[in-house]
């Protein structure tokens, strides 16, 4: 069965404090690893999409990045702005259906 | 441009009542998403469309589930004699290109929290 695991389930940070967020997943045949940013009350937002082992990708202060087995969503230097759930998903099969993470919940202090 | 819109944006439901959930999609976006999102977790499938075509609901809990897209553009999930356990917040997501296509980014709207009491 595919599954998506994140971790931690929560983080609290102060402002500048960098750290890194884990997906690991377990999917028959990878398609797409995507990170989504969402926050209270909203839909998810699209961060990055990776493809293959190796892959990089960054966005301001996030960079993303995937090994055979997980991705890593880095934050370096993190403002209260980037207070928000960070959703990581799968895209498994043929049609372009996503299995999600249950998210890691990240609060930036000033 | 316009972003993927949902109405209502609330529902408060009396168990056993139907009701209706609708989704406007970006303009031109081939596939149609229909996720589910429980308090505290991710979003989970419930059924795709490529145009008008339903191409997999198998992430439908039960056949009190059911949705349409009959143009192409905007769908519709009713949910018939609504349960409590269906109380969620209901997300809608389109993208530009068709299954087997390259992986390709999923434009969510809002939402439409359900409560049904």
């Amino acid at each position: 069965e595919d599954q998506v695991t994140q971790s931690p389930e929560a983080l609290r940070l102060q402002e500048g404090e960098s750290s890194s967020l884990n997906c690991s997943y377990t999917v028959s045949g990878l398609r797409g690893l995507f990170w989504y940013r969402q926050d209270p009350g909203k839909g998810p937002e699209f961060l990055f999409t990776l493809y293959s082992a190796g892959e990089e990708k960054e966005k301001e202060r996030l960079k993303a990045t995937l090994t055979k087995k997980e991705s890593f969503l880095h934050i370096t230097a993190p403002k209260p702005e980037d207070s928000a759930t960070y959703l990581c998903a799968v895209r498994v099969g043929g049609f372009q259906k996503l299995v999600f993470g249950t998210g890691t919940r990240l609060l930036v202090s000033p | 441009g316009a972003g993927v819109s949902q109405s209502p944006r609330y529902k408060v439901a009396k168990r056993g009542q139907d009701v209706a959930l609708r989704c406007d999609p970006i303009s031109g976006h081939v596939s149609l998403f229909w996720y589910q999102q429980a308090l505290g977790q991710g979003p989970e499938f419930l059924t795709y469309f490529q145009n008008e075509a339903q191409l997999d609901k198998s992430g439908l809990p039960s056949d009190r589930f059911f949705a349409e897209r009959p143009e192409g553009s905007v769908s519709t999930l009713k949910i018939q004699r609504t349960q409590q356990e269906d109380s969620a917040v209901y997300l809608c997501a389109s993208s530009r290109l068709a299954s087997g296509s390259q992986a390709d980014e999923q434009y969510f709207g809002p939402g439409t929290r359900l409560t049904v009491t």
